[in-house]
């Protein structure tokens, strides 16, 4: 079975600065991808980022990037020199090995402050 | 660049009566997907569909759920007796199955009457 947890309901940054969202994970499979998406009030979901569970290097995708703990089965969202435009809800997710299956973290809501 | 389009955007039913959602996933997508998310809460999965056929449901998917690719490239599902609590934003993915990244429609707003 899979679980992703992420325990900040809701986080504040002030806008430049960086912020870290945190996504823990569990799973079974010795293969797996983990993602991060973004929502804003609008509704869509928007792919941010990808790690798969082999790949040695963070990934990074401008602005983002994911600090990839392997051992410690975490998979934190880094957002740097944040904008106002990056409030929105975030959620972590984990993909099964067979592609069958994403599952998905309570998420977090991020507020920038201007 | 090519994205999955649904439709309807918003859709408004009486208890009781059928919904049909429509997707059409990115075209090289071998892999596609319905999750739904109740106001304000997590993203739940329904369904994955590989190959013409289901691969997984959840327990949420009952009987009352189906999903269908009637033509190759609309890939649907199908509410048959909507109650309440089928009141939500209803989102189709697909992939391809290489990098695993999984491309959201913009959903589709279902209320129930």
């Amino acid at each position: 079975a899979q679980k992703i947890t992420q325990t900040q309901p809701g986080m504040f940054v002030q806008e430049k600065e960086a912020v870290t969202l945190d996504c823990t994970y569990d799973t079974s499979d010795q293969s797996y991808g983990l993602f991060w998406y973004k929502q804003p009030s609008s509704g869509e979901m928007i792919f941010l980022i990808y790690q798969g569970s082999y790949d040695e290097q963070n990934a990074t995708e401008g602005r983002y990037s994911l600090n990839f703990q392997k051992a410690r089965k975490s998979a934190n969202l880094v957002i740097s020199a944040s904008q106002l435009g990056d409030s929105a809800m975030y959620f972590c997710a984990i993909r099964t090995h067979n592609f069958n299956k994403f599952y998905f973290g309570s998420g977090t809501k991020l507020n920038v402050k201007p | 660049e090519p994205e999955v389009t649904q439709t309807p955007s918003h859709q408004v039913t009486q208890m009781g009566q059928e919904v049909i959602l429509r997707c059409v996933p990115i075209s090289n997508h071998l892999y596609f997907y319905w999750y739904r998310q109740i106001l304000g809460q997590k993203v739940e999965f329904l369904v994955s569909f590989y190959n013409n056929e289901i691969s997984e449901k959840s327990e949420i998917f009952d009987d009352q759920f189906s999903v269908e690719r009637p033509d190759g490239s609309n890939f649907t599902l199908k509410i048959r007796s909507t109650k309440l609590e089928d009141s939500a934003m209803y989102f189709c993915a697909s992939g391809t199955g290489y990098t695993g990244e999984l491309f959201f429609g913009e959903g589709s707003r279902l209320t129930v009457l």
